[in-house]
């Protein structure tokens, strides 16, 4: 298995445009999440989903970030318009909401930068 | 309210010596508890959990980690360091009520392992 993917990998871009980060989850995961990781404010939640349904969205910052999962096998997460203190880390993890199982496999992650 | 804390910021062992990183958890029921890893410029990578059964569990690098139901604790712990063990570690509580897979994260303890 490929493991949770993520793109770009890297991403800099100037205050006010808009970023798209794109996950593709784990095959057969049931459950996808987005956090983001500073050295401020270390690991945070910021949305997850069960069965592509939004469960809890109250980690999003602000109206500015927005995410979706079309489909068991693809979500993005929007920034528009970006800021500089959105730079961070934004991490992707998916995991299968079963009984006994539901460890959360992590993406090697979205470097952000906003300029 | 459901948390997880890692009282340490930073824990510093000798190559050689055993560590250990303490958690406690503080979650309504019976608990699914989870070590992380974080390299860095890495994702979290998965490496043990506890969900029933025997108080010890082993998990991957030769770490091991030992659930306290009376102290509310997970502390990992390894017998022998290595500096290559040196990272950011992570504690994660998933309560049992409830199964949308969402996890608690600590704040990390980041080890540092001296030659």
């Amino acid at each position: 298995d490929a493991g949770v993917i993520q793109s770009p990998r890297h991403e800099v871009t100037e205050m006010g445009q808009e970023v798209t980060l794109r996950c593709k989850p784990i095959s057969g995961h049931n459950s996808l999440f987005w956090y983001r990781q500073t050295m401020m404010r270390g690991l945070e939640l910021l949305i997850y989903f069960n069965n592509n349904v939004p469960i809890d969205d109250s980690g999003m910052p602000e109206d500015r970030f927005s995410a979706k999962m079309p489909n068991a096998s693809f979500s993005t997460l929007k920034i528009q318009p970006s800021e500089p203190r959105d730079s961070a880390v934004y991490f992707c993890a998916s995991s299968l909401v079963l009984a006994n199982q539901e460890t959360q496999y992590f993406g090697p992650g979205t470097r952000l930068l906003v300029l | 309210a459901q948390s997880v804390a890692q009282p340490e910021d930073q824990v510093n062992v000798a190559e050689g010596n055993p560590l250990t990183v303490k958690c406690t958890y503080s979650v309504s029921g019976n608990p699914y508890l989870f070590w992380y890893v974080q390299y860095p410029n890495r994702g979290l990578q998965f490496l043990l959990k506890y969900i029933t059964g025997d108080n010890l569990v082993k998990g991957s690098y030769g770490f091991e980690a030992e659930f306290n139901k009376s102290q509310t604790s997970f502390h990992l712990k390894k017998p022998s360091a290595l500096v290559s063990d040196s990272a950011l570690y992570f504690c994660a509580v998933r309560p049992f009520s409830g199964n949308t897979g969402k996890l608690i994260f600590g704040q990390g303890t980041t080890l540092q392992v001296k030659p």
